[in-house]
């Protein structure tokens, strides 16, 4: 069955520091997956998702995934956090065949001043 | 921008109680759904809805739920009669067609307490 784990639950970085979350999904077929930020009140914004081709993938805010088949892994990453992007962040996959997405647990970013 | 819009933001109820709660997808999407999360778990698929019928359905979604598109705009999470466990915040979230790499738009979210 497919399913996404994201390991941390909660991270702390100090702002401009750089910033990787975890992302692995089992699934047996290519994977679609996305990355979701959701800041306080706010919904669920998409930040960027994979289907094929290049496995950089580049995201609005300035975050970046990488899809490694040989990891089942889908990391997000910033090079320079900014206090703004603390919020929490969901990786998902799309499941092949059905309607929904299936997501991780979520992981919380708490960024320093 | 548009949005996928929910009310109320905070629902409180006693156990028991019927709860609906209330989405507004993007005018121009066709598929409609619901997830919902429970505190410290994952974010949960509940159900899909196109066309006016329910197109999928995880084992959460049982008689006690039922989803409705009463009009043009409004898309709506019924629950029968809440149990504690009921409690969780839940997402509405449309997309403009089906498909695991179309890209689902979420709602702010209603986060439910039972008590």
């Amino acid at each position: 069955a497919q399913s996404v784990t994201q390991p941390d639950i909660h991270i702390t970085v100090s702002e401009g520091a750089s910033l990787e979350l975890r992302c692995n999904y089992s699934y047996g077929a290519t994977p679609y997956l996305f990355w979701y930020v959701q800041s306080p009140g706010q919904g669920l914004q998409l930040l960027l998702k994979y289907f094929s081709g290049d496995t950089l993938v580049q995201g609005i805010k300035g975050f970046e995934a990488e899809f490694k088949r040989s990891q089942s892994s889908f990391n997000l990453r910033k090079p320079s956090v900014h206090w703004s992007d603390a919020a929490e962040y969901f990786c998902a996959v799309g499941a092949s065949g059905t309607y929904k997405y299936i997501f991780g647990t979520g992981t919380r970013l708490k960024v320093l001043a | 921008e548009p949005e996928v819009t929910q009310t109320p933001s905070h629902q409180v109820t006693q156990m028991g109680q019927e709860v609906i709660l209330r989405c507004v997808p993007i005018s121009n999407h066709l598929y409609f759904y619901w997830y919902r999360q429970i505190l410290g778990q994952k974010v949960e698929f509940l159900v899909s809805f196109y066309n006016n019928e329910i197109s999928e359905k995880s084992e959460i979604f049982d008689d006690q739920f039922s989803v409705e598109r009463p009009d043009g705009s409004n898309f709506t999470l019924k629950i029968r009669s809440t149990k504690l466990e009921d409690s969780a915040m839940y997402f509405c979230a449309s997309s403009w067609t089906r498909g695991p790499q179309e890209t689902q738009y979420f709602g702010p979210g209603t986060r439910l307490l039972v008590l």
